[in-house]
């Protein structure tokens, strides 16, 4: 299965960058990362992606580790409305496979005024 | 392009009744992804449709079920419906199955389906 660990929670200060790690010890070498968010009574809403190299996008950050056992999405100034759940889970090519998704249950992530 | 549109957006059932949940995913979209989320379990993936077949099955009980239409369209079903079965239902959509990763492969959920059984 494809497995992602994170932590439960986290706390940042309104303003200050925000680093959320995620470890997938069992991503295989075609498999993404993504990364997406859940803001209160929402459905969940996509956030970035990556499979080997770094990405920017208007959102955030993706930093992938180089054996990609590990990435951390990175806010670079928290605001009030990036509160809310991450969620880091693997996408990708397995034939044949029944692979099941395995979301979790993210971090929340609470900014302070 | 229209967003996945989930119906009802509400709806409250009695134990033992069925409920069935209505999914149309973004237009040109051939997956449909199904998922339970509750307070304690989080995002829970049911089942899985690409091209009107299940790809790819959750470790729910029988009595969760699904189906895919040649439009794309989606129902999940839930019959004999017990009270922890209370939850918000998620559908998402995508180009492709989870387990096909062309770059991205995003996935675009719409704004579920909260189910209460009383």
């Amino acid at each position: 299965d494809a497995k992602t660990t994170q932590p439960n929670s986290m706390e940042s200060n309104e303003e200050e960058p925000v680093h959320l790690p995620c470890n997938h010890s069992t991503i295989s070498g075609t498999d993404y990362i993504h990364w997406y968010r859940q803001l209160p009574s929402q459905g969940p809403e996509y956030v970035i992606h990556g499979l080997t190299s770094n990405v920017n996008n208007r959102m955030a950050s993706l930093a992938i580790a180089e054996d990609r056992k590990s990435s951390t999405l990175i806010l670079h100034r928290a605001t009030l409305r990036d509160a809310a759940v991450y969620y880091c889970i693997l996408r990708g090519y397995n034939a044949g496979n029944n692979r099941k998704l395995i979301w979790g249950l993210g971090t929340s992530l609470a900014v302070n005024p | 392009k229209a967003g996945v549109t989930q119906t009802p957006r509400y709806l409250i059932k009695t134990r033992g009744q069925q409920v069935t949940l209505s999914c149309s995913p973004i237009s040109g979209h051939r997956s449909v992804s199904w998922y339970q989320q509750t307070p304690g379990q989080g995002l829970q993936f049911l089942f899985e449709y690409f091209s009107e077949t299940q790809r790819n099955k959750g470790n729910f009980p029988g009595r969760f079920s699904g189906r895919q239409f040649s439009n794309s369209r989606s129902e999940m079903n839930v019959s004999t419906l017990e009270l922890g079965d209370s939850a918000l239902y998620l559908c998402a959509s995508s180009l492709f199955p989870g387990d096909q990763g062309s770059s991205g492969n995003t996935i675009y959920f719409g704004e579920g389906s909260w189910l209460t059984v009383v």
